[in-house]
């Protein structure tokens, strides 16, 4: 079955500081992509990343960076020099080309003090 | 562009009660999908539609309904509302094309529903 777990349930940082969120997932498919999503305190969800399942290479926009390992089934998050405004839930997605649904994780709360 | 939109922000239910939460795109996006994401917790799939005249259930369909009648519109019905239905629902859309269901979806604001 596929499946997206993101192990790290809050995180709480000063700003400034560097975070990385984790996100593993599971899959049969060869073919797929990968997502996050931010949904700040207001409840809106902003896409942030699309990445499919044949390009390995890091990517980074401005502050954010992803590290996509096919070895480990990992698609991580950094964000580098946090500010209060990345305090949000940032949800991990797998898309399920068969069904249309994105299978999401639970997603990880953000808090960057000031 | 707008996006996506929705209608409206908040509603508060009586069980029983029947309603339809409006979703509107002006992205001329040919896939449409409905979501509802209860507290922690990630989002599931209500229904979709890949195209007017279009559509399949998700992964919780029961006690809803959807139609879609043109491009732009994808309203889902509640009918006789239950505690259960209390959550956050989410309208998206992606184009599809060559891409189908892996393309990128854009979300709406959301709707909080309560059902007391």
């Amino acid at each position: 079955a596929q499946k997206v777990t993101q192990a790290q349930t809050e995180i709480s940082v000063v700003e400034k500081e560097d975070v990385t969120l984790d996100c593993v997932y599971e899959t049969r498919d060869t073919t797929y992509y990968l997502f996050w999503y931010k949904q700040p305190p207001s409840g809106e969800l902003v896409f942030l990343i699309r990445r499919n399942s044949f390009d390995e290479q890091n990517e980074i926009s401005g502050r954010y960076s992803w590290n996509f390992q096919k070895s480990t089934s990992s698609f991580n998050f950094t964000i580098t020099a946090s500010q209060v405004v990345d305090s949000a839930v940032y949800f991990c997605a797998l898309s399920d080309d068969n069904t249309g649904k994105l299978i999401f994780g639970q997603g990880t709360t953000l808090q960057v003090k000031p | 562009n707008a996006g996506v939109t929705q209608t409206p922000k908040f509603r508060i239910l009586k069980i029983g009660q029947s309603m339809t939460l409006q979703c509107t795109q002006d992205m001329n996006h040919n896939y449409m999908y409905w979501y509802r994401q209860d507290p922690g917790m990630g989002l599931k799939l209500i229904y979709y539609s890949v195209g007017a005249g279009i559509t399949d259930k998700g992964e919780v369909p029961n006690g809803y309904n959807v139609s879609r009648s043109t491009t732009e519109d994808f309203p889902l019905r509640l009918e006789l509302a239950a505690p259960s239905q209390t959550s956050v629902y989410f309208c998206a859309s992606s184009y599809g094309g060559t891409s189908g269901f892996t393309d990128t979806q854009y979300f709406g604001p959301g709707t909080r529903l309560t059902v007391l």
